[in-house]
């Protein structure tokens, strides 16, 4: 079992340009998570995925939108990216939103 | 502010010492848990201790929440080198928004 995975490990883009983020889990689990990590701050929840079907905004949603393509499937997309969405995203999945979540190992962007 | 406040900041031990952490947080919560991350990794969670539970053991992990004080220590005993890493409190206050501390930074030497 892989767990999570999420592509691409690394990204530059620059200010403007678009991109999408996959994610994948093989647990077979309900709810899905698209965290960001800035130095300093912790995890902050951009969108998160109860079930199949349903996408909810999280602490920070402004500039991002989210797709749950199936169960196993949740991507997160930058339609015009900004310096200030430099940062590390993780995805994570867990059974249901009270269980422990499984991260995936993360996605570097950059904007330059 | 963030829910969930990690204390200290930053922590530097021998090895075989124990290394406490705290969480301090704002709001009532379902349940609290505990997360490790190695430099550069994702993160991998430890424990879950919920709001009726007093304390809570996993190895040499030893969790305890204290809700009148809102309030959670995380006690690593017999520390090793290969638990340097960052430790994340995470608060679940109900509708899928688990809300993550700025965590406390653990360095082991050997």
């Amino acid at each position: 079992n892989a767990g999570v995975t999420q592509t691409p490990k690394f990204q530059v883009l620059k200010t403007g340009q678009s991109m999408t983020l996959q994610c994948a889990q093989d647990m077979n689990h309900n709810s899905m998570y698209w965290y960001r990590q800035d130095p300093g701050m912790g995890l902050r929840l951009i969108y998160y995925s109860a079930s199949e079907g349903t996408t909810d905004k999280g602490e920070v949603p402004n500039g991002y939108n989210v797709s749950r393509l199936n169960k196993r499937e949740f991507s997160l997309r930058l339609e015009s990216a900004a310096p200030s969405q430099t940062s590390v995203y993780f995805c994570a999945s867990s059974e249901r939103g009270i269980d422990e979540q499984f991260f995936g190992p993360g996605t570097r962007l950059t904007v330059l | 502010s963030q829910q969930g406040e990690e204390d200290p900041q930053a922590l530097s031990i021998q090895e075989g010492e124990n290394a406490t952490m705290n969480c301090s947080y704002k709001t009532s919560i379902n349940n609290l848990q505990w997360y490790r991350q190695n430099s550069g990794r994702g993160l991998v969670h430890l424990i879950l201790i919920r709001s009726n539970e007093r304390e809570k053991h996993s190895g040499r992990l030893r969790v305890t929440l204290d809700t009148s004080k809102k309030s959670s220590s995380l006690l690593i005993t017999a520390s090793r080198a290969a638990d340097t890493a960052s430790y994340f409190c995470a608060t679940d206050t109900g509708g899928f928004k688990t809300i993550f501390g700025a965590g406390t930074r653990l360095f082991v030497k050997a």
